[in-house]
């Protein structure tokens, strides 16, 4: 299985600041014959689903407002939150979705 | 809008078995593929496997095989999810997710029901 790890654990970062959750996966989950990344983000409210903020590691999900952005490649990704506002508190998922079992990282608590 | 609605909360017995089930609605229901995802208190979240609800195709987490099945009924545009040999590490939300595919690639969990608590205590 492909394990996906993430840091840090939490944050807390001041409303406006920059915020920035990576995550890594013990193998590439870069498909070579099309050249896209199978790793998607989301973020999870108190008692609510999680729910998909950006796919293929970069395309931001309709919606999503664009202080979200992804990025990285292969094995290396990262999720900025370019100016946190309160809305943002919750615990973001980084997922892999390259080969099955398609395994979640342990998440990451963003707090204000 | 695409919407999916799972069945209500359980309360199960060790060694009995559930099942829930999730209703999909504002899109073509066989175009997409049904995700399984469960959440235990406090944890992260864990992948159980999908059925391709154009051909009723499923693949399932090998920690869950054996003990897992996941059924459809496309005229009621709904997908199940049954586990049997309930223990208590299997009180968790369950969600059901939507996501696309394409030539036998699955793809990102774009729609979310709101999940089932199903609590496994003698």
């Amino acid at each position: 299985d492909i394990v996906m790890t993430q840091s840090p654990d939490s944050l807390a970062a001041s409303l406006g600041e920059r915020a920035t959750i990576n995550c890594k996966s013990s193998q590439s989950v870069l498909y070579r014959s099309d050249n896209k990344n199978y790793l998607a983000w989301y973020q999870q409210k108190p008692g609510q689903p999680p729910k998909l903020l950006v796919y293929w590691a970069s395309i931001r999900e309709s919606g999503v407002p664009d202080r979200f952005s992804g990025s990285g490649s292969g094995t290396d990704f990262t999720l900025t939150i370019s100016s946190l506002q309160a809305e943002d508190v919750a615990v973001y998922y980084c997922q892999q979705y390259y080969i099955s079992p398609f395994t979640f990282g342990p998440g990451t608590k963003v707090d204000i | 809008q695409v919407q999916l609605v799972q069945s209500g909360a359980e309360v199960k017995k060790p060694g009995a078995s559930v099942k829930v089930s999730c209703e999909s609605s504002g899109y073509t229901f066989t175009n997409y593929a049904i995700h399984w995802v469960r959440q235990a208190p406090g944890q992260r979240l864990e992948w159980m496997g999908w059925i391709n609800a154009g051909n009723g195709d499923t693949k399932y987490s090998q920690k869950f095989q054996g003990r897992v099945t996941f059924t459809w009924d496309t005229s009621a545009s709904t997908t199940y999810m049954e586990l049997g040999s309930l223990r208590s590490e299997d009180t968790a939300v369950y969600y059901c997710a939507r996501g696309a595919y394409n030539s036998g690639t699955y793809y990102h969990l774009d729609f979310w029901a709101q999940g089932t608590l199903v609590t496994v205590s003698s």
